[in-house]
């Protein structure tokens, strides 16, 4: 069956940056987009920007465009987001989502403190 | 950006009962492939979002008919019937028609 699977969670000082990952399985990882959404505490979903894995084409949402870098591994099924120069307000769980939002990781928090 | 806006904000029910959720957008939600793409999504206490209904009234694998979608251009409403406790939890309609793709704030359902 189709699984994202996300890395652990993250503990990170402000000011520095942090990647995660998201792992395919069950489905050609080429053929799909890949999203990234973002949950602040108890809050509603946040669309960050997708990436093509097959070319590397990315699209985003401008709030995110210096924030969030997305890349892909073909090699592994993996998609990667890095989140540079955090803050407090980049506290969140951060979720990647296949196959048109048909397909959820378990989410990954992101907790950033001194 | 799309602004999608959900009623209500929380909904009580009880076991068995029928409800409806409201979701309007900004802007209509016509693609100009002429699809409309309004999705609705459940996500439970600590689970990530699940997607139940994609272009406004396709159930995704299954997903029980007891939940059906309707609506078109900029007006959606989602329909619970014969709600179980598996149902609880906040719900989102979100859109894929444009740029950024943009979510609702979420309607919570509770039992009464």
């Amino acid at each position: 069956q189709v699984k994202l699977l996300q890395s652990g969670a993250a503990l990170v000082k402000p000011g520095a940056s942090v990647k995660m990952s998201c792992k395919a399985s069950g489905y050609t990882f080429t053929d799909y987009w890949v999203s990234w959404v973002k949950q602040s505490h108890g809050k509603s979903l946040e669309w960050i920007g997708e990436i093509y894995p097959n070319s590397g084409a990315t699209n985003f949402n401008e709030k995110f465009k210096g924030k969030a870098t997305l890349t892909v591994d073909k090699s592994t099924s993996t998609a990667y987001m890095e989140l540079s120069r955090l803050t407090s307000e980049d506290s969140a769980i951060y979720y990647c989502s296949g196959r048109w939002f048909a397909y959820w990781g378990q989410g990954t928090l992101v907790t950033v403190s001194s | 950006d799309v602004v999608m806006t959900q009623t209500p904000v929380s909904l009580s029910v009880s076991l068995g009962g029928q409800v409806s959720i409201s979701c309007r957008s900004s802007q209509s939600l016509v693609h100009n492939n002429g699809n409309t793409y309004l999705s609705w999504y459940l996500q439970k206490p600590g689970q990530s979002p699940q997607l139940l209904i994609y272009k406004v009234s396709n159930r995704f694998s299954g997903i029980s008919d007891r939940f059906s979608g309707s609506g078109s251009g900029t007006d959606f409403t989602l329909k619970i019937s014969r709600v179980e406790p598996d149902d609880l939890g906040v719900y989102y309609c979100g859109q894929g028609t444009q740029y950024p793709r943009t979510f609702g704030g979420g309607t919570k359902l509770e039992l009464k």
